[in-house]
């Protein structure tokens, strides 16, 4: 069954630093998200992305973050200048088309613990 | 603010029982609806998908939904330990995105 992958499975990174999380959405889904869940807390949109350019953004996602789909197949999630509440972790997602109630399926995640 | 609302738990139920998970939610324009499962430490599963008023059932598991009442249910018949898990509860709003719970942490006991 094909399936949304993410890397790295967990990165240790220090405050300041900058951030790049991988994921290879399903091949033929055309919808993308990024969400973060914050141990012990609900799982929180951070953006969505269709056709080449976010559709929309959370309050959380603000100058530090940054997403990008450099070719065909990866979307990417930047943080540019990690804060320690942005420990969490991140969920890439995709799906076909949600507009005619295609599932949204999600990654394993990436555990991010900044220090 | 789009809220979806559900019971922490954690909800304990004996070994071939019925688990029973509730959630509400805020937004009327919200179509569909979501449960996911999510074990400690990894990434949501989908359990079941619902987007008509009433009853759909697939397996061991019944999603309930009345959008007069705002309101989804799971029902889990006999469940076992291995349910044991937190189910999170999902509405997809208008653009697309989905709202979830804060989750119910289900128990079920040998």
């Amino acid at each position: 069954e094909p399936e949304v992958t993410q890397t790295p499975s967990h990165q240790v990174t220090q405050m300041g630093q900058e951030v790049i999380l991988r994921c290879v959405p399903i091949s033929n889904h055309l919808y993308f998200y990024w969400y973060r869940q914050i141990l012990g807390q609900k799982v929180e949109f951070l953006v969505s992305f269709y056709n080449n350019e976010i559709s929309e953004k959370s309050e959380i996602f603000d100058d530090q973050f940054s997403v990008e789909r450099p070719d065909g197949s990866n979307f990417t999630l930047k943080i540019r200048s990690t804060k320690l509440e942005d420990s969490a972790m991140y969920f890439c997602a995709s799906t076909e088309d949600p507009q005619i109630g295609n599932t949204i399926y999600f990654g394993e995640g990436s555990w991010l613990t900044v220090v | 603010q789009k809220e979806v609302e559900q019971n922490s738990g954690p909800l304990s139920v004996p070994e071939g029982a019925i688990a029973s998970l509730n959630c509400t939610y805020s937004d009327r324009g919200s179509q569909s609806f979501f449960w996911y499962r999510q074990y400690s430490g990894k990434s949501p599963e989908l359990i079941m998908s619902i987007y008509s008023n009433g009853d759909k059932e697939d397996g061991r598991f019944t999603a309930q939904l009345n959008k007069a009442s705002q309101y989804v249910s799971l029902l889990i018949r006999d469940s076992q330990p291995s349910d044991s898990a937190t189910y999170l509860c999902a509405a997809m709003d208008s653009s697309y995105k989905l709202i979830f719970g804060s989750g119910t942490r289900l128990l079920v006991r040998p």
